[in-house]
């Protein structure tokens, strides 16, 4: 079975720009979790979807948003980029959404 | 902010001692799960153990949960050097339907 995957693995981006992440889970999966992890604040809990439908959403700012597909594969899109928002993006997908969830590697967002 | 603190930050051993971390968290929890990451790469899930447990066993890894503490800890015994990484434990928490992670724990083993 196939893991996790997330595209791209790496990005430097330009302060103001914006940014759009994608994850495919793993087959059968309905939930995806998005989360930013940084060296300063750990790993953050961004936002849930599943079934096409936002669950849950953590504390950060509109800029942040994202969406999932009929297919389940999810995108996160960042806009207005700010350097504070350099960090690894990591989507996680399970069968319910809290339990054992299985993340993808990362990718590595770097803004300039 | 974090519901999960583990303890220590970090802790380095030799290779084929035990390793035990600890995680504390705030408020009442329906579930605790361990997970791993390597090197800025994704996390692996380790364990779950459920509020209504005391113990769970999984091959090398012995987790307890103490919620009268709002604790619970992790010990990898007979430690290799592949477990090297970074340890997590995550909560959701009863009404708040999201996995909350601790700082984590950087363990490194020495050949």
């Amino acid at each position: 079975k196939a893991g996790v995957t997330q595209t791209p693995r790496y990005l430097i981006k330009t302060r103001g720009q914006q940014v759009t992440l994608s994850c495919s889970p793993i087959s059968g999966h309905r939930s995806v979790s998005w989360y930013q992890q940084t060296p300063g604040q750990g790993l953050q809990f961004l936002f849930e979807y599943f079934s096409e439908t936002q669950r849950n959403k953590g504390n950060f700012p509109g800029r942040f948003s994202g969406r999932q597909f009929s297919n389940s594969r999810s995108e996160m899109n960042v806009s207005t980029l700010e350097l504070g928002d350099s960090a690894l993006y990591l989507c996680a997908s399970s069968l319910t959404g809290l339990h054992e969830q299985y993340f993808g590697p990362g990718t590595r967002l770097t803004v300039t | 902010s974090q519901q999960g603190e583990e303890d220590p930050q970090a802790l380095s051993i030799q290779e084929g001692e035990n390793a035990t971390m600890n995680c504390s968290y705030k408020t009442s929890i329906n579930n605790l799960q361990w997970y791993r990451q390597n090197s800025g790469r994704g996390l692996v899930h380790l364990i779950l153990i459920r509020s209504n447990e005391r113990e769970k066993h999984s091959g090398r890894l012995r987790v307890t949960l103490d919620t009268s503490k709002k604790s619970s800890s992790l010990l990898i015994t007979a430690s290799r050097a592949a477990d090297t990484a970074s340890y997590f434990c995550a909560t959701d928490t009863q009404g708040a339907q999201k996995l909350v992670f601790g700082q984590g724990t950087r363990l490194t083993i020495n050949p």
